[in-house]
Order: structure tokens, then C-alpha cells, then sequence
């Protein structure tokens, strides 16, 4: 079993929709998660973290964490063209998922 | 700006010709990583330095190397590149205590 797993998608919403991405991991002591958005050819960039059960917001962005059942989510709402980009899930920082490939279109 | 700086950022090589890749960092940060990520695929990581502690992954092949000469400064050096070797490769650097990684903007290699 995979440490972090993820949709690889791709998966496409209209501009305005909500985008929702989930990723599961294995190790159940994990304490930290992290939201990177990849842009093609780049490197990624840290969207959010989550360490509590529960919701953390900021902004357009929502992360989710139920520990109970080892999901992390993250809700991209009003979604944005400049949104198409590749999401990576990461457990204790440094244990990354393959990535979630989205694409907004207008 | 404090950031990690990567060069070069393209590099191509001849298949079996050792290749180096430098990462630099102005944070001050004692962690550095160095992790490999081809084409639709996660960052795989190789190794990382704490300090100047060397931690090698266990599914690192030993073509894998790496040097911390001092805090500012990490090497990735390739030996003998074959064509799976072929990838970004990605620097990240972190301070103790923290979570966050801060990436350089990454390094592709071409093995011809």
C-alpha cells in the first residue's frame, strides 16, 4: 500500500464550480498534511496545511481532515482557469502522492 | 528574496556520464531534500541532510550521491546517468521544527 494516495484525474470543472480533491494515507500516526499546487514544468508551491480533525479555510480554499478515516480533502471554490494545475497531497511534510491533475475550464 | 536557488536548470548528458546538480539556500535552514520526480509521477525522495546528517532513502540506487560541504550548499551528483535517470529533480529546503519545504524551482535532466 501506497504511503499517500491520490486520484490522478484528471479531473475538469467549470469556471465558478467547486473542485474537490482527496487523498488517503496509510500511516495512521501521521500528524501533518499539506495541499502543493504544481503548475506544468514547475516546482510545487505550498497551498495549506492541516494538522486538526476538521475544517481549516483560507480564502477560496478549504482543507479537510478525518483522521478516523485517514482522508484529506481540499475544496477549491469559485474555481479559476489559473487553477488548472496539479495537486499534491503530502504526509508529514515530505511524503507526497502522485498528484491530482485539474483543469478549469471557462 | 531568501530562496533556493538550483542550477542548472536544464542538464544534458550522455548516457554514463557523471552529472552534478547544485542547490543553494540563503533561509538558513538546516534540512535540505533532494527528490526526484519524473513525468506524472509524486516527488520520489532520495535523501536528505540534517545538518550535516546524511539520510539516505532505502530505495535510493547508489548511482545516487550527495554533499553538504555547509549549510548553504547541497550537491546531487549522478554517477553513471542511464536513461531512466532522466527527470526533475527538485531541492527543498526546511527549518527544524517546522513543516513547511520550500522548493527551488528544480533541475531537468536529459540522458541522451
Amino acid at each position: 500500500q501506497k504511503e499517500v494516495e491520490q486520484n490522478s484525474g484528471p479531473l475538469s470543472v467549470p469556471e465558478g464550480a467547486i473542485a474537490s480533491l482527496n487523498c488517503t494515507y496509510s500511516d495512521r500516526g501521521s500528524q501533518s498534511f499539506f495541499w502543493y499546487r504544481q503548475y506544468s514544468g514547475k516546482s510545487p508551491e505550498l497551498i495549506m496545511f492541516i494538522y486538526s480533525n476538521g475544517d481549516k479555510e483560507d480564502g477560496r480554499f478549504t482543507a479537510q481532515l478525518n483522521k478516523a478515516s485517514q482522508y484529506v480533502s481540499l475544496l477549491i471554490r469559485d474555481s479559476q482557469p489559473s487553477d488548472s494545475a496539479t495537486y499534491l497531497c503530502a504526509v508529514k511534510s515530505v511524503r507526497f502522492g502522485a498528484g491530482t491533475r485539474l483543469t478549469v475550464k471557462p | 528574496d531568501a530562496m533556493v536557488i538550483q542550477n542548472p536548470r536544464y542538464q544534458v548528458t550522455q548516457f554514463g556520464k557523471p552529472v552534478t546538480l547544485s542547490c543553494s539556500q540563503t533561509l538558513n535552514h538546516n534540512v535540505m531534500y533532494w527528490y526526484q520526480q519524473k513525468s506524472s509521477q509524486a516527488p520520489k525522495l532520495l535523501f536528505h541532510y540534517y545538518d550535516k546528517d546524511f539520510n539516505n532513502e532505502a530505495d535510493t540506487p547508489d548511482n545516487f550521491q550527495s554533499r553538504r560541504p555547509n549549510t548553504s550548499f547541497c550537491f546531487l551528483d549522478i554517477r553513471s546517468p542511464g536513461l531512466g535517470d532522466a527527470a526533475m529533480y527538485l531541492c527543498a529546503t526546511q527549518s527544524s521544527g517546522a513543516n513547511v519545504l520550500t522548493f527551488g524551482a528544480g533541475s531537468r535532466l536529459t540522458v541522451l
